[in-house]
Parts: structure tokens; C-alpha cells; sequence
């Protein structure tokens, strides 16, 4: 079941901060954010497994939290290179990067 | 860049043919996954190959059928195309073992559309 994402849209000044959230009914192994821009491929942000451990940019934080099976990534200090759409995906426990992705979050920076 | 190469970028079909995507995977990846991608949506798993065997699939019907070569680039084919195949299809590479980073790295898609 595709996790559900929120929220759908959300614009921004240069410098503030946001916070995507990332909601599954299923018991999750990890979770993933990509960010895609407008005709490009995803690039990877962060992937957070299950125990605790992160890998990902530096500029970019995440939680997970295993028994709600959410995830919520923090932009701070945006900056106009921000902007795209988001993605998290979920992996459950086949180990295999087979991943459901949500429907996105449109992120928009401004000047 | 990621170093995964789609092609074509673009094509257009009619309702009832058949089409081949094809992805070469980033230099030092083993396996290969493809997504759908619908205009406004994320992408959905289709497939996944490793060692050219299929590892897993998604939730899409068996007209959807793929191969890994043994350099590790690997097709996906669609028989009998109907209107709703009209997608992005984006290929993944990654490396799947000890080292594994889980992060995917994504082409830049085929996008296709059906008529």
C-alpha cells in the first residue's frame, strides 16, 4: 500500500524551513526520500533503516519512527536549489530496494 | 549526473504494440530495477533483476517482462500496449551486496506514449 504523503504542496521564502511527512499502514524496513525536478531523474536524499541508522546528505535530516511507521524529512534554510518534488519511498522486509514510493510533495522556493 | 542511461528518451506507440526500453546501469552496479511513472504520481515498482534473474516484481501484469545481460544493463518489454502504459519508465541501478549503499540511482526515463 502506497505511503501517504503530506503535505501535498507547500511554497517557501529563501531561508525558511519545512517539514514533509510520510505516513505507511504497513510495518516499514526502511524509508527513503527523493527529491525530482521537473523533467529529471530522482536523485537520492536519505535513507533511514530500521534501528536507528541514516545515510544521506549532510544539509538534510530525517526521523523514522519504527512504531508509528512515519518518517518526516527537515529542510532548513531553504534555498531556491530546493525546489522539486519529493518523494518518500518504503521498503518492507524483503531487503530488496523494492521500493513504494508516495505521491510526492511539491516543494517551491522563492526569492 | 548518475551514470544511468535510458533509451529512447521518448516514443510514441499505438494501442496493441509492442515496445522495448532499454538501461545501461552505472559502472560497478549488479542490479537493475524499473519503475512506472504516471504524470503527477511516484513511481511504481515494476521489476527488479539481479545476476539476470528476476528478484521481484510489482504489482503488473505478465505482458510487463524484462532481462539483465551480463554486463548488468537490462530491458524492459510491453506487449499488447493499452492507453493507461502511458508513463515515464524509469530504470534504477544499484549494488546489491556487502557494500550496499540502498541508495538507487535513477535514468532520466523513457517517456512513453500510447495511442
Amino acid at each position: 500500500q502506497q505511503p501517504v504523503q503530506s503535505p501535498q504542496a507547500v511554497i517557501l521564502r529563501e531561508g525558511e524551513d519545512a517539514v514533509i511527512n510520510c505516513s505507511s499502514s504497513k510495518a516499514l524496513y526502511s524509508v527513503h526520500w527523493y527529491r525530482q525536478k521537473h523533467g529529471e531523474a530522482p536523485v537520492f536524499l536519505m535513507i533511514l533503516l530500521k534501528g536507528g541508522e541514516q545515510k544521506g546528505h549532510e544539509k538534510i535530516s530525517a526521523s523514522f519512527n519504527e512504531k508509528k511507521q512515519q518518517s518526516s524529512l527537515y529542510l532548513t534554510a531553504s534555498q531556491l536549489s530546493y525546489s522539486g518534488t519529493y518523494f518518500c519511498g518504503t521498503e518492507g522486509k524483503t531487503g530488496r530496494r523494492a521500493l513504494t514510493f508516495g505521491s510526492g510533495t511539491r516543494l517551491q522556493v522563492q526569492p | 549526473e548518475t551514470g544511468v542511461t535510458q533509451s529512447p528518451t521518448h516514443l510514441i506507440k499505438t494501442r496493441g504494440q509492442q515496445v522495448t526500453l532499454r538501461c545501461s546501469s552505472q559502472s560497478g552496479h549488479n542490479t537493475v530495477s524499473w519503475y512506472q511513472q504516471a504524470l503527477g504520481q511516484g513511481p511504481q515498482f515494476i521489476f527488479q533483476y539481479y545476476r539476470e534473474e528476476e528478484n521481484g516484481r510489482g504489482n503488473f501484469p505478465p505482458r510487463f517482462s524484462g532481462l539483465q545481460f551480463p554486463n548488468y544493463s537490462s530491458e524492459l518489454n510491453v506487449n499488447a500496449l493499452e492507453l493507461d502504459d502511458s508513463a515515464l519508465y524509469l530504470c534504477a541501478s544499484s549494488f546489491s551486496g556487502v557494500k550496499n549503499t540502498g541508495e538507487l540511482f535513477f535514468g532520466e526515463g523513457s517517456r512513453l506514449t500510447v495511442l
